[in-house]
């Protein structure tokens, strides 16, 4: 079973533009979690899709947004970029709401720097 | 405050020596536990989790956790350690409606 992919791999943008991140979870699982890593605040939660809809939110301004489709595939998207929006940002995914007790699969990342 | 602290933010052991990575916690009722491996370039690799029964949990590479409720604390142990072990382990901490994930502690492997 293939795992969990993230496209692009690397992004390289300058401050105010816009990005779409897009993810695609293992085959059958409905939740999509989105993370951001960077060196000083760590691993921080970001939001949570399951079914299509926004089950969980983390502590992040509105520029960051996301949606699911109804094959799972979730897409993450950050306007009007700043420096800060520099890090590395992580997909996973698992059969059930996020969090709990469930597994979740994590994909490789994509390397966002903003200029 | 519901918090997760990794004390150590890098440990070196020579291969084949043993290792203890710590987690402490802040949280109310008794939370789930995960560790995660996470190597250069690559996302988050589950190595085992905690949610109730057996304080003592078995996990993936030889991997072992043990939760002490007294102790708020839940570290990760390996008897003998290799080379490729060499990466970073996060501890998280949560419940059905919050996981915060510790800040991370990198281990290096000496030859």
């Amino acid at each position: 079973k293939a795992g969990v992919t993230q496209t692009p791999r690397y992004l390289i943008k300058t401050r105010g533009q816009q990005v779409t991140l897009s993810c695609s979870p293992i085959s059958g699982h409905r939740s999509v979690s989105w993370y951001q890593q960077t060196p000083g605040q760590g691993l921080q939660f970001l939001f949570e899709y399951f079914s299509e809809t926004q089950r969980n939110k983390g502590n992040f301004p509105g520029r960051f947004s996301g949606r699911q489709f109804s094959n799972s595939r979730s897409e993450m998207n950050v306007s009007t970029l700043e420096l800060g929006d520099s890090a590395l940002y992580l997909c996973a995914s698992s059969l059930a709401i996020w969090p709990g007790r469930d597994t979740q699969y994590f994909g490789p990342g994509t390397r966002l720097t903003v200029l | 405050a519901q918090s997760v602290t990794q004390p150590d933010i890098h440990i070196t052991v020579s291969e084949g020596a043993s290792l203890e990575l710590r987690c402490n916690y802040s949280y109310g009722a008794t939370p789930y536990l995960f560790w995660y491996v996470q190597s250069p370039g690559q996302g988050l690799q589950l190595l085992l989790k905690y949610f109730s029964g057996d304080t003592l949990v078995q996990g993936i590479k030889g991997f072992e956790a043990e939760f002490k409720r007294s102790q708020s604390s839940f570290n990760l142990r390996k008897p003998s350690v290799h080379w490729s072990d060499a990466a970073e382990y996060f501890c998280a901490v949560g419940n059905n409606n919050d996981m915060r994930f510790g800040a991370g502690t990198r281990l290096t492997v000496k030859p």
